[in-house]
């Protein structure tokens, strides 16, 4: 069965650490990976995707994603975290084949909490 | 958030009403969905639609019925739910369906069933 894994519930940093939130997939195919953030009372808000290409993308709020095809991961990151980055992190797999319907697979997602 | 917009953003129900769930996207996108975000559980996909076309019933019981008058609006038609339907109704629209394309949410409407 196709699914997305992140595999802690919460992560705890201090502000200025850097950052690690995991995701694991499991999807017949390449995938398109997502990450999203959602704030208290927010909807989902796009993070950044890997299509194809360069392993390593950049997308807002200076976070980054490695795709690892070996691994079946990619994982969160941010070199220096802060406070305001606490928040509920989704990753997400469009299901291969999904062409007509964009279908998105997520994560139970991971809270982020930075402390000062 | 602007881009996509729900309302109510608080919905308090009875098992026997009747209600109805609005979204608008001012993006124009032509690709619309609806997500429902429960406690401790994964987002759920339940419908899409792509130019008006409903193209994903996500195995939704019949208790949710979708409308797509147009590309810019959705609706949620909501009637006899139950208690575990109470959930966080995210809506969300992308430039089309499918393709890298990512997805613009909604704030979300909170859905409480007594």
């Amino acid at each position: 069965a196709q699914s997305v894994a992140q595999p802690e519930d919460q992560v705890n940093v201090a502000e200025g650490n850097p950052l690690t939130v995991k995701c694991t997939y499991s999807v017949s195919g390449n995938p398109y990976l997502f990450w999203y953030v959602q704030y208290p009372n927010r909807g989902l808000q796009f993070l950044l995707k890997y299509i194809t290409g360069d392993n390593l993308v950049k997308g807002s709020y200076g976070f980054e994603a490695e795709f690892n095809k070996s691994q079946t991961s990619f994982h969160l990151k941010k070199p220096s975290a802060l406070v305001s980055d606490s928040a509920l992190y989704f990753c997400a797999v469009r299901v291969p084949g999904s062409s007509n319907t964009g279908k998105l697979i997520f994560g139970q997602g991971t809270t982020l909490q930075v402390k000062p | 958030e602007t881009g996509v917009t729900q309302t109510p953003r608080h919905l308090v129900m009875g098992m026997t009403n009747k209600k109805s769930l609005k979204c608008e996207q001012h993006l124009g996108h032509n690709a619309m969905y609806w997500y429902k975000q429960s406690a401790k559980k994964p987002l759920e996909l339940m419908f899409v639609y792509s130019l008006e076309e409903r193209v994903e019933n996500n195995s939704v019981p019949s208790r949710f019925s979708p409308e797509c008058p147009n590309s810019s609006h959705l609706f949620l038609h909501l009637h006899t739910l139950q208690p575990e339907d109470s959930a966080l109704y995210l809506c969300a629209s992308s430039p089309v369906a499918g393709g890298g394309n990512e997805q613009f949410f909604g704030p979300g409407t909170r859905l409480t069933v007594l």
